[in-house]
């Protein structure tokens, strides 16, 4: 079945490094591809999104980064801190007609930032 | 604090139990969400209600019994679950598309549940 997935289940980094988390996914028919961020004890926090039309979105100390030629979507996090430390989740919408929006989630990435 | 909460955040209970979770969302949204998270899996949607109304059913064993009474809040009846049923389930809620809004969904901190 059509998945999205992640490359590396963990990442670590030291502080004020930048860090770099990959997702591939299969299905090319979405609307949208998210970053969500899960910190411990809590439901997953959006991060960045990005259309399906556009190559690279930035915010504040993250760029999401999408190939659509390779299906490969990139979260880039500028001078890595450890309250960053969470797992990544990639996840893609695909609103099919639907006036909701049904996501699919990657398996996720653990970031742990050292100080 | 995202606008959704859920109660009771930790539950534990037999295969023969009924119990029910809840989430609230204070956000005026009009769809709301059931996932499972388990251990090494990715998020499982299980249920979708749009304008109160069941949308989406994704092959969820009858044992898990959703309803939306209104648009602010969702519950989740279990019964006669298994081990395997234990998780972590999430509540999320989103604005209808159709209104012009963003489809972006609010996640609540989630019941573990733990099936003895």
């Amino acid at each position: 079945g059509e998945s999205v997935g992640l490359h590396l289940p963990t990442l670590s980094v030291q502080e004020g490094d930048n860090s770099i988390i990959n997702c591939a996914y299969s299905n090319s028919a979405s609307d949208y591809f998210i970053w969500y961020k899960q910190e411990s004890g809590k439901g997953p926090q959006f991060i960045i999104d990005i259309r399906s039309n556009m190559d690279k979105r930035q915010g504040q100390r993250v760029t999401v980064l999408l190939n659509k030629t390779v299906k490969h979507l990139s979260l880039q996090i500028a001078a890595t801190q450890p309250g960053d430390s969470a797992v990544y989740f990639c996840a893609e919408l695909n609103a099919g007609g639907t006036s909701y929006g049904k996501l699919t989630f990657g398996q996720g990435t653990i970031l742990t930032v050292h100080p | 604090e995202t606008g959704v909460t859920q109660t009771p955040r930790h539950l534990v209970m037999g295969m023969t139990n009924k119990k029910s979770l809840k989430c609230e969302q204070h956000l005026g949204h009009n769809a709301m969400y059931w996932y499972k998270q388990s251990a090494k899996k990715p998020l499982e949607l299980m249920f979708v209600y749009s304008l109160e109304e069941r949308v989406e059913n994704n092959s969820v064993p009858s044992r898990f019994s959703p309803e939306c009474p209104n648009s602010s809040h969702l519950f989740l009846h279990l019964h006669t679950l298994q081990p395997e049923d234990s998780a972590l389930y999430l509540c999320a809620s989103s604005q209808d598309r159709n209104s012009g809004s963003r489809y972006e969904q609010f996640f609540g901190p989630g019941t573990r549940l733990t099936v003895l």
